[in-house]
């Protein structure tokens, strides 16, 4: 079984923001969390990764709490083509969960 | 960044026979690579890990006598679904570890989407 659990669907106006958490409450001290997307038929895409910092790049947020036993990927400004299926895995795992679908509205 | 091809991307075969689906870093070498499926409106669920030069290790109920893995080289790795039947209809996705970067970081090709017949 994945080592983290999400929740199964969430929906986002367009324009606003993203919030999409992650629990990995049995994470180890040398894993990282990473953030994939996966649209209909193809392979995942990365997001971004962490070890305990918040981090942050073009495409999204990243913020770990602080006994890294959870996570949420922020996506500033949904737009409709954020509509995919989420993923964070934790990298001694390699295991996916079932993901959150993100439907982004007009 | 790192690209990562599958090898085709989309095959139709009969019952009974068997499909070669290849996977290839391009622009790094790879000292593992992953196999996941995907069923319709299903995650990715591990199929092994392979690593270059050694034996794939498989996850629990995933036969290695049906989906044989050869990753003979730092840049390509090949999952051969051997007398395949309709139930291995599926999508395969392979994902790449950059040799001397960190285990952490795939980077996932595009899939190959096997329909038996």
């Amino acid at each position: 079984d994945a080592k983290t659990t999400q929740p199964p669907s969430m929906d986002c106006a367009e324009g606003r923001a993203a919030n999409l958490p992650c629990n990995h409450s049995t994470i180890s001290g040398n894993e990282y969390v990473y953030w994939y997307r996966q649209i209909h038929s193809q392979g995942p895409q990365y997001i971004i990764h962490g070890l305990k910092n918040n981090e942050t790049n073009e495409m999204a947020s990243l913020i770990i709490t602080e006994d890294r036993k959870s996570s949420t990927l922020i996506l500033p400004h949904a737009t409709l083509r954020d509509t995919a299926v989420y993923y964070c895995i934790v990298t001694n795992d390699m295991r996916f969960g079932a993901g959150t679908r993100l439907t982004v509205k007009p | 960044g790192a690209v990562v091809s599958q090898h085709p991307s989309r095959v139709i075969c009969k019952s009974g026979t068997s499909v070669k689906i290849e996977c290839r870093s391009l622009d790094f070498q790879a000292t593992t690579m992953f196999w996941y499926r995907q069923f319709p409106k299903k995650s990715l669920m591990l199929m092994a890990t392979s690593n270059e030069g050694s034996k794939a290790t498989y996850e629990q109920g995933v036969e290695k006598d049906k989906f044989l893995i050869n990753h003979a080289s730092l840049t390509l790795s090949t999952l051969t679904v051997t007398s395949a039947h309709p139930e291995d209809s599926s999508f395969y996705i392979c994902s790449a570890a950059m040799a001397g970067g960190s285990y952490n970081e795939q980077f996932f090709g595009p899939g190959t989407r096997l329909t038996v017949l």
